[in-house]
């Protein structure tokens, strides 16, 4: 099973609205990533936690929070967001390995309208 | 740096032709080579993977092969339906443990039509 699951599938919130999205494996992977996609472009990395540890930040404005609560689940809180942040949220997981061997599994996504 | 180029434009092409989607890539070191699938309103679905050269993916008819001597990764499929429309994303992975990247290509969009 490579399934990644995320919550809501859409979520539409003002500029002053808190919300938050939620990405879950089942795989036993110990790594796990938020990405932003705009329409007709390549996903782009945001955050990468590894053993539950933020390893990576894109240089991610401070609106975007992630937490990684354990090693299942992995959040995005959404505070004072504007509208050029519309975009699919994607969640990845992926089991560390060595070198570049890791393969990572995308979810559904999360379609954001920021009003 | 690494990075991952595919060619321009969308693909238009009749149900049963024969599909051919250029990436090559630029790298160190020894990538992991991907294909991703998006369909439409939907996240990214891994389509095929090749890990070290002349490894050949494949995956519902697609096909892959990592050519470090053309460092190219180009998918092919004989014969295309209407349920291949979508958009096709080239990727290459470097490092592990944790600090994986993904760079990816632009992405094909690939219409077919009945």
């Amino acid at each position: 099973d490579t399934e990644v699951t995320q919550t809501p599938k859409h979520l539409v919130m003002g500029m002053t609205n808190k919300k938050s999205l939620k990405c879950e494996q089942h795989m036993g992977h110990r790594a796990m990533y938020w990405y932003k996609q705009k329409a007709k472009k390549p996903p782009e990395l945001m955050f990468v936690y590894s053993y539950e540890k933020l390893s990576i930040n894109e240089s991610v404005p401070s609106r975007f929070s992630p937490e990684c609560p354990n090693s299942s689940l992995l959040n995005l809180h959404l505070h004072a967001l504007q509208p050029e942040d519309s975009a699919l949220y994607l969640c990845a997981s992926s089991q560390p390995r060595a070198l570049s061997k890791e393969t990572q599994y995308f979810g559904p996504g999360t379609r954001l309208l920021v009003l | 740096g690494d990075s991952v180029t595919q060619m321009e434009g969308p693909v238009t092409l009749s149900e049963e032709a024969f599909l051919t989607i250029n990436c090559t890539y630029t790298a160190t070191g020894y990538p992991s080579l991907f294909w991703y699938v998006q369909y439409p309103g939907e996240g990214l679905q891994l389509l095929l993977k090749a890990t070290k050269a002349d490894d050949k993916g494949s995956n519902k008819g697609f096909e892959a092969t990592y050519r470090k001597e053309t460092t190219s990764f180009h998918l092919e499929k004989g014969s295309v339906q209407v349920s291949d429309s979508a958009v096709y994303f080239c990727a290459l992975s470097q490092k592990g443990y944790g600090n994986n990247r993904l760079a990816f290509g632009k992405g094909n969009q690939v219409v077919v039509i009945p």
